[in-house]
């Protein structure tokens, strides 16, 4: 699985749009980019994931680069709720070699204040 | 639907005891994994299941044993505890059919234990 990029922390203001930026320079043409988010003492949670597309769901907006070497997830009205520790993660589909196993990085830490 | 339930919450075990944590899924999938969590080190597979009755080997699975017996549950055991397996453990699973062809990681909440 290809490996990611992410700066270790940013700041929100509550009720501003987080961007979310991350690399993945070396990622395949059959790999996808998956989002989860972990807040605090809970498991983690799948946010959003896409292979060339903008994807846009309920919580989120995920931008990949039309080259898919980088992507930004953008979470468009922040609240205090979204301080978290969010993961950009690159993998194989289940249907392919992979087994579904997801590599967990060090992630950025959001933090969104009042 | 309660998604993915781990027991027990907590557990502070003395080096050299034994115990099982248990993971269950209320959602009918195939693949189920169990994660350790440390500081600094992110999530690390220790074992995973495609299936009932089948199991293998993760990233980190020295000092771990588990079993699929049925497919709701996933159980993560320990031996002979060691101050080193002292982390967060997550289960997760996941559906694998062609119509949920990336379907994603389902976590439970952790057990967190601590080794003395």
């Amino acid at each position: 699985d290809a490996k990611t990029t992410q700066p270790p922390s940013m700041d929100c203001a509550e009720g501003r749009a987080a961007n979310l930026p991350c690399n993945h320079s070396t990622i395949s043409g059959n790999e996808y980019v998956y989002w989860y988010r972990q807040i605090h003492s809970q498991g983690p949670q799948y946010i959003i994931h896409g292979l060339k597309n903008n994807e846009t769901n309920e919580m989120a907006s995920l931008i990949i680069t039309e080259d898919r070497k980088s992507s930004t997830l953008i979470l468009p009205h922040a609240t205090l709720r979204d301080t978290a520790v969010y993961y950009c993660i690159v993998s194989l589909s289940p249907g392919g070699t992979s087994y579904g196993k997801l590599t967990f990085g060090q992630g950025t830490i959001l933090t969104v204040h009042p | 639907n309660a998604g993915v339930t781990q027991t027990p919450k907590f557990r502070v075990l003395k080096t050299g005891q034994s115990m099982t944590l248990l993971c269950a899924q209320d959602m009918n999938h195939e693949y189920m994994y169990w994660y350790r969590q440390d500081p600094g080190m992110g999530l690390r597979l220790i074992h995973y299941s495609v299936g009932e009755g089948t199991t293998a080997k993760g990233e980190v699975p020295d000092g771990y044993n588990v079993s699929r017996l049925k497919k709701q549950n996933f159980l993560l055991g320990l031996e002979s505890a060691a101050p080193s397996q002292t982390s967060v453990y997550f289960c997760a699973s996941r559906l694998t059919d062609v119509s949920s062809y990336n379907s994603p990681l389902h976590f439970g909440n952790g057990t967190r234990l601590t080794v003395t």
